[in-house]
């Protein structure tokens, strides 16, 4: 089985702080991919990463930054967190190039103050 | 500009019965189509997918239709379970070449025993 973690369930951090995200996929994942969950929005796209160093801006990756220095590993940056960052933070990761299906981890429930 | 639309915030459904949910894009280009499962305090599932060249999918109790002409997408479940009770995700992929998908606001579906 495909398993996709997340360094935390919940995280509460202060505006102007500076948050790390961290996710893990443990089946060798090509694509690798942030999202955050809001109420009525569903799931947006912050930025992907389709290969070691290799990162794409997706549909709001305002605020975000991202980093994969190991196959395995994307992390997701929030340089200064601010309230409106306040979300559901979703990994996931996707076999190669072409595939269709993704891995989702637990999420990040991050909760700026 | 939400391209991928789940009118139905939530759906109350008798087990044993049918579940129709339902999903409207916008964007013809869209090439292949996936709904995906969410249970509280997890990441989605995948569940079913479409290609752009099919009508329909079936897998066991889910069934996916896609109605081209009316960029309509619908998942059925025949029949309900109780443990069907989640929130459910359509998920459109961007034309070929990329790895962007779009997805819908979620519909919560409650199969009442």
């Amino acid at each position: 089985d495909v398993k996709v973690t997340q360094s935390s369930r919940y995280l509460v951090k202060r505006t102007g702080e500076k948050v790390f995200l961290e996710c893990v996929q443990d089946m060798d994942h090509e694509n690798m991919f942030w999202y955050r969950q809001d109420p009525g929005l569903g799931l947006r796209l912050i930025y992907f990463s389709y290969d070691v160093k290799m990162k794409e801006k997706g549909d709001i990756p305002e605020g975000y930054s991202v980093s994969r220095e190991k196959k395995e590993r994307f992390s997701l940056i929030l340089e200064s967190a601010s309230t409106n960052q306040t979300s559901m933070y979703l990994c996931a990761s996707s076999p190669w190039r072409g595939a269709n299906e993704q891995f989702f981890g637990p999420g990040t429930r991050l909760t700026v103050l | 500009d939400q391209q991928v639309k789940q009118n139905s915030p939530s759906l109350s459904v008798q087990e044993g019965r049918i579940s129709i949910l339902n999903c409207d894009y916008t964007n013809s280009m869209f090439d292949y189509f996936l709904w995906y499962k969410k249970y509280p305090a997890e990441g989605p599932t995948f569940l079913i997918s479409i290609s752009s060249i099919k009508d329909k999918n079936e897998d066991g109790r889910f069934t996916v239709f896609l109605n081209k002409s009316a960029k309509h997408l619908s998942l059925h479940i025949v029949p309900s379970q109780p443990g069907d009770s989640a929130v459910y995700f359509c998920a459109a992929k961007r034309p070929s070449g990329t790895y962007k998908y779009i997805f819908g606001t979620g519909t919560r579906l409650k199969v009442l025993a």
